[in-house]
């Protein structure tokens, strides 16, 4: 059973218009990362909640919000998405650390039009 | 930059050799992941190594960390044509962030 799901799997969005992308868990886990991810690129660590504790990392554009209302879900808001924003946007989940691996979704492949 | 450093980028190797990658962070970790991605499909994890551990083997893979140099390596061992695909290492910090290495894409020729 899918333990980190990510709806919906494929977004078509026009430019400007906001969008946004969902994550739920069933792991209970503390901790949820947001990450994009480009063609032939590795994933890029966007921000990550530590329970309702939200972590923004320094080179993440305004653009990009999120929102945690409850330990299993977890939104990415993309306020005026631009050409350069379509990718892969993948989220995982985390216990504490040091020893648990991290989970994570299937990703929703976004595309801007 | 967030991310560490793979190499090499791009690695092409017959099936049944040995294939060897290697991951360079930055930050001081509580752990470190390899993970395996085929072309425009999700992350698939394969092993975690803690920060007091110095090697760890799962089936045919064998990873080492080395926290001095702050290094890690990954052996895949008798490779097959179905290792072909991106590995990427990935580093959680002190301060739960996660970050993954550039990558490195492997080929398995059969």
């Amino acid at each position: 059973d899918a333990m980190v799901i990510q709806n919906p799997r494929y977004q078509v969005t026009q430019f400007g218009k906001p969008v946004t992308l969902s994550c739920s868990q069933t792991l209970n886990h503390n901790v949820m990362y947001w990450y994009q991810q480009k063609s032939s690129q590795a994933p890029k660590l966007l921000f990550h909640y530590y329970d309702k504790d939200f972590n923004n990392e320094a080179d993440t554009p305004d653009n990009f919000q999120s929102r945690r209302p409850n330990t299993s879900f977890c939104f990415l808001d993309i306020r005026s998405p631009g050409l350069g924003d379509a990718a892969m946007y993948l989220c995982a989940t985390s216990g504490d650390p040091p020893n648990t691996e991290a989970f994570f979704g299937q990703g929703t492949r976004l595309t801007v039009v | 930059s967030q991310q560490g450093e793979e190499d090499p980028q791009a690695l092409s190797i017959q099936e049944g050799e040995n294939a060897t990658m290697n991951c360079s962070y930055k930050t001081s970790i509580n752990n470190l992941q390899w993970y395996r991605q085929n072309s425009g499909r999700g992350l698939v994890h394969l092993i975690l190594i803690r920060s007091n551990e110095r090697e760890k083997h799962s089936g045919r893979l064998r990873v080492t960390l080395d926290t001095s140099k702050k290094s890690s390596s990954l052996l895949i061992t008798a490779s097959r044509a179905a290792d072909t695909a991106s590995y990427f290492c990935a580093t959680l910090n002190t301060g739960n962030q996660f970050y993954f290495g550039t990558g490195t894409s492997l080929t398995v020729i059969p």
